[in-house]
C-alpha cells in the first residue's frame, strides 16, 4: 500500500533563505507527484506537478525534483517571503487508477 | 470567472441528522471528487466520478453519499451513520482523472 510521508511537520525559517520540503514515498509505481499548497482553513492550490518520466519541475522561485528510485521529492523554495508561509502538500498518483495519496503536510512558517 | 464553489463554509449538523454539502464547477471538467481533511492527516478520499451518473467509493466512503446528476454539480450528503463526522471537506474537479485537480474552498462540518 503507499504511503506518502512529509518531515518535518513543521518548519520556521528567516525571511530570504532558500529552503527545501521533503517527500517520501514507499512504492515508486506511481504516475505523477504534485505539489500543492493550503492556506489557513482554505482549500488546496496546484503549485507543481511531476510526471513519472520526469526529473524536475520549475515555476517561478519553486523547483521540485522526483527521484522514483529512492521514492523522494524535493520542493525547493528560493529566497523565501513571509507570503511563502503555507502548507505544503504533496500527492502521489497511483498508476492503477490515478487516485492521489497524500502526505500530511508542512507548515511553512517564514519569518519576516 | 471560472473555479469551484463550496457551500455553505461551515455547517452544523444535530445528532442523527443528515446534512448535504454543495459542489459546484463551471470548469466544464469531467471529474469529480470528494476529500475529508483532519488536523494532521493528508486528505483521504470518500468519493470520486470521472462522468455524470457515475461515481465510486473512495477510501473512507462508509457513512456517506453522493449523486453525480449533472457534469457540474457533485453534492456531498454525511448521513446519521457517519458517527465523527466533524472534519474539513474539500471538493475538486479535474479534466480527466490524469490530470491536476482544481480545489474548492472547503466545507467545515461542526457537530453540535
Amino acid at each position: 500500500k503507499q504511503e506518502v510521508t512529509q518531515i518535518p511537520a513543521a518548519l520556521s525559517v528567516p525571511e530570504g533563505e532558500n529552503l527545501v520540503l521533503n517527500c517520501s514515498f514507499t512504492d515508486s509505481a506511481i504516475y505523477n507527484l504534485q505539489w500543492f499548497r493550503q492556506d489557513p482553513g482554505k482549500g488546496l492550490t496546484s503549485l507543481l506537478l511531476i510526471q513519472s518520466s520526469q526529473r524536475e519541475q520549475t515555476s517561478g522561485r519553486l523547483n521540485a525534483s522526483l527521484d522514483k528510485s529512492s521514492g523522494r521529492s524535493t520542493l525547493y523554495i528560493a529566497a523565501s517571503q513571509p507570503g511563502d508561509s503555507a502548507t505544503y502538500l504533496c500527492a502521489v498518483a497511483l498508476n492503477s487508477n490515478y487516485q492521489l495519496i497524500w502526505g500530511a503536510g508542512t507548515k511553512l512558517i517564514i519569518k519576516p | 470567472d471560472g473555479g469551484i464553489t463550496q457551500s455553505p463554509k461551515y455547517l452544523f449538523r444535530k445528532e442523527g441528522q443528515n446534512v448535504t454539502l454543495s459542489c459546484e464547477q463551471n470548469l466544464n471538467h469531467d471529474a469529480m471528487y470528494w476529500y475529508r481533511q483532519d488536523p494532521g492527516q493528508g486528505l483521504r478520499l470518500i468519493y470520486y466520478s470521472q462522468i455524470v451518473n457515475d461515481f465510486q467509493k473512495g477510501d473512507i466512503a462508509e457513512g456517506y453519499s453522493v449523486s453525480r446528476e449533472k457534469k457540474e454539480s457533485f453534492p456531498l450528503t454525511v448521513t446519521s451513520a457517519q458517527k465523527n463526522p466533524t472534519a474539513f471537506y474539500l471538493c475538486a474537479s479535474s479534466m480527466t482523472v490524469y490530470e491536476t485537480q482544481y480545489f474548492g474552498p472547503g466545507t467545515r462540518l461542526l457537530v453540535l
